[in-house]
């Protein structure tokens, strides 16, 4: 298994409704995760970061971090046209939680529907 | 883009030229990363440096090299460009120290197309 693996494919969600976006990790260890949004063509935007088990608010976007079932999730309220995008999961690679290396997973697309 | 600029932005080289590409910050961030995003791969991680002079490889660092001689550059320099190195080139930057120290912030991107 990959350290951080999202598997979903693309989601399509009407406007209004909630997107919810799923990640998985390997090591048991990690305490850290991360959730980025990017658009067609630019760069990885830092959008919700986790560093508890639980939920984390922030607006209309909620993060999840289960630690005992080793998955993370965001969950998108009200979905906008302008939430359509592709996310990203990372979390601290093993071994490396000195040096602030990150894997990332291939992301999700995100596609809502107006 | 957290004060992180890349130059160029979008370049176009041939099969066998060298290239540097440069990643300047204004954070004073001690960590600096240089990825590469293909579809289907996401990012993968070339070259990093947690420091001035202080650098280390990545996952597919192979056909590059990286150096560091002030914090707030990193330049990425491909030795001799290759088709395979085709790719979209990002550069991340984060300062350690909990809680948030893993963060990372990316710049801009460049686009490289070698022919």
């Amino acid at each position: 298994q990959k350290e951080v693996e999202q598997n979903s494919g693309p989601l399509s969600v009407p406007e209004g409704a909630i997107a919810s976006l799923n990640c998985t990790y390997s090591d048991r260890g990690s305490q850290s995760f991360f959730w980025y949004r990017q658009y067609s063509g630019k760069s990885p935007e830092l959008i919700m970061s986790i560093y508890s088990n639980g939920d984390k608010e922030d607006g209309r976007f909620t993060a999840q971090l289960n630690k005992a079932s080793q998955y993370v999730s965001l969950l998108i309220r009200d979905s906008q046209p302008s939430d359509s995008a592709t996310y990203l999961c990372a979390g601290p690679l093993p071994c490396f939680y000195g040096n602030n290396r990150l894997a990332f997973g291939k992301g999700n697309q995100v596609v809502v529907i107006p | 883009d957290a004060g992180i600029t890349q130059s160029p932005r979008h370049k176009v080289t041939e099969t066998g030229t060298p290239v540097t590409l440069r990643c300047h910050q204004t954070e004073n961030h001690r960590y600096m990363y240089w990825y590469r995003q293909d579809p289907g791969h996401g990012l993968r991680l070339i070259h990093y440096s947690y420091g001035v002079k202080d650098t280390d490889k990545g996952e597919v660092s192979d056909g590059y090299s990286v150096s560091r001689s002030k914090t707030e550059d990193f330049l990425l320099t491909l030795e001799s460009a290759t088709s395979s190195q085709t790719s979209v080139y990002f550069c991340a930057i984060s300062e350690p120290g909990l809680p948030r120290g893993s963060e990372q912030f990316f710049g801009p991107g460049t686009r490289l197309t070698v022919l």
